[in-house]
């Protein structure tokens, strides 16, 4: 398996309240993702990252906040916390540029906003 | 952007009958086909992939489709066994939304195998 480790893997919140997840990964690749996966709407990307402080945003990015210091950590911050944002988050992982091959994905993050 | 379309959301099989799933894509600059496997309270799995100069592509049970023309492709198991058990996912490459070139997930088939 893959070197990529979430914490939180599993997180109660309150509504309002600031969030960070954290992906580590021991493989030194180079791209980092966060997804978010919802019944009846797969995954979803929130944010990648090409490199050291190099980031973009997915196609559900509001909201959403990561910041990437080392290669190994890639963190996301939800600012103030929502309910829509109760959902799960997986961080992946890969060597070759985005769409181009294969992703390796962490375990999860479990994130209840109430 | 690319839309991806996946059916469809839930399978049921007998053990070893063949399950096929089948997703549409619109970009038709897409170039890239995954194909995903997550089992219960795990991370997705690749577990077989395809581009768009290649047809066909096989590994053991598994094969997957591509017709370029019609933008679709399918994910066909074969002589399946309760392990194939999971949720399925497709995905294609977009290369036209915000976040230029990334993988853009169907939304998921729940296979069931009984035995």
């Amino acid at each position: 398996d893959a070197g990529i480790t979430q914490s939180p893997r599993h997180k109660v919140t309150e509504t309002g309240t600031p969030v960070t997840l954290r992906c580590h990964q021991t493989e030194n690749h180079r791209y980092m993702y966060w997804y978010r996966q919802d019944p009846g709407h797969g995954l979803r990307l929130i944010h990648y990252s090409y490199g050291v402080k190099d980031t973009d945003k997915g196609e559900v990015s509001d909201g959403y906040s990561v910041s990437r210091s080392k290669t190994e950590d890639f963190l996301l911050t939800l600012e103030s916390a929502t309910s829509s944002q109760t959902s799960v988050y997986f961080c992946a992982i890969s060597e070759s540029a985005p769409g181009t091959g294969e992703l390796f994905f962490g375990e999860g993050s479990r994130l209840t906003v109430l | 952007g690319e839309n991806v379309e996946q059916h469809p959301s839930t399978l049921s099989v007998q053990e070893g009958d063949s399950a096929v799933i089948k997703c549409t894509y619109s970009d038709s600059a897409s170039n890239y086909f995954p194909w995903y496997k997550q089992e219960l309270g795990k991370g997705p799995q690749l577990i077989i992939d395809i581009r768009s100069n290649v047809g066909e592509k096989k590994d053991q049970r598994i094969a997957v489709t591509l017709n370029k023309t019609a933008k679709h492709f399918s994910l066909h198991i074969t002589e399946t066994q309760p392990e194939d058990s999971a949720v399925y996912f497709c995905a294609a490459t977009s290369l036209a939304n915000q976040a230029g070139t990334a993988l853009i997930f169907g939304k998921g088939t729940t296979l069931s195998v009984s035995s």
